[in-house]
């Protein structure tokens, strides 16, 4: 069993729309949670962390639930620049790496 | 004013070579880390180093080592390359002691192709 694991997708999905992304971890020591984002040949960019009160950043909102050991991330009124691999990435408590997740892929069209 | 840069950006070489990729922040940051991605786009991380110090070392062939002059350099030396090294490596730093976790800031990634 993967350690994170994500629907690859693609989610294709019309210019406005609001798109969800799931993510399910299996260690339950993980401490900390966030949500990177990758372009197509590009490095990881942080998009935002995650916190168990869910929390929220513009257009984008994610959640926590440590109890099902799942995280999500809403994205409200798509644009064009939105369309990137999302990847759910985690950290276990005293460990200094991340252990990232395979990406679900978002395409937004016009 | 790059934060994290990561030297050669493209590498092709034969088996069986040996090479090295630079790693170079300009953060200030106290850990840095290599992460390997494969063709499947799965990152996962090789190794880590807080202040000089090897903190992690995953389960990788022991051709990989890491070398970290200083604080601000950690380079990667592959030995013996093989056709499954194929992937891009991204360099990555962040700051912090043990007990915090920080925002990680990665480098453009090496693309390396063995053919």
């Amino acid at each position: 069993r993967k350690e994170v694991e994500q629907d690859p997708g693609p989610f294709n999905v019309p210019e406005g729309a609001t798109v969800a992304f799931n993510c399910t971890y299996s260690n339950s020591a993980s401490q900390s949670f966030f949500w990177y984002r990758q372009d197509c040949r590009k490095e990881p960019k942080l998009l935002m962390s995650v916190y168990s009160s869910g929390n929220e950043d513009g257009r984008f909102t994610a959640q926590l639930n440590r109890a099902s050991q799942y995280i999500s991330l809403l994205i409200r009124d798509s644009k064009l620049s939105d369309s990137a691999t999302y990847l759910c990435v985690v950290n276990e408590a005293g460990r200094r790496a991340l252990t990232f997740g395979s990406g679900t892929r978002l395409q937004v069209q016009p | 004013d790059t934060a994290v840069s990561q030297t050669p950006k493209y590498l092709v070489t034969q088996m069986g070579n040996d090479k090295s990729i630079k790693c170079e922040q300009n953060l200030g940051h106290d850990t840095m880390y290599w992460y390997k991605q494969d063709s499947k786009k799965f990152l996962k991380i090789m190794f880590s180093y807080n202040n000089k110090e090897l903190i992690i070392n995953e389960t990788v062939p022991n051709r990989f080592s890491p070398k970290s002059p200083d604080k601000a350099h950690l380079n990667l030396h592959i030995n013996s390359l093989e056709l499954g090294d194929s992937a891009v490596y991204f360099c990555a730093s962040s700051q912090g002691g043990r007990g915090r976790f920080d925002e990680q800031y990665f480098g453009p990634g090496t693309r390396l192709t063995v053919t």
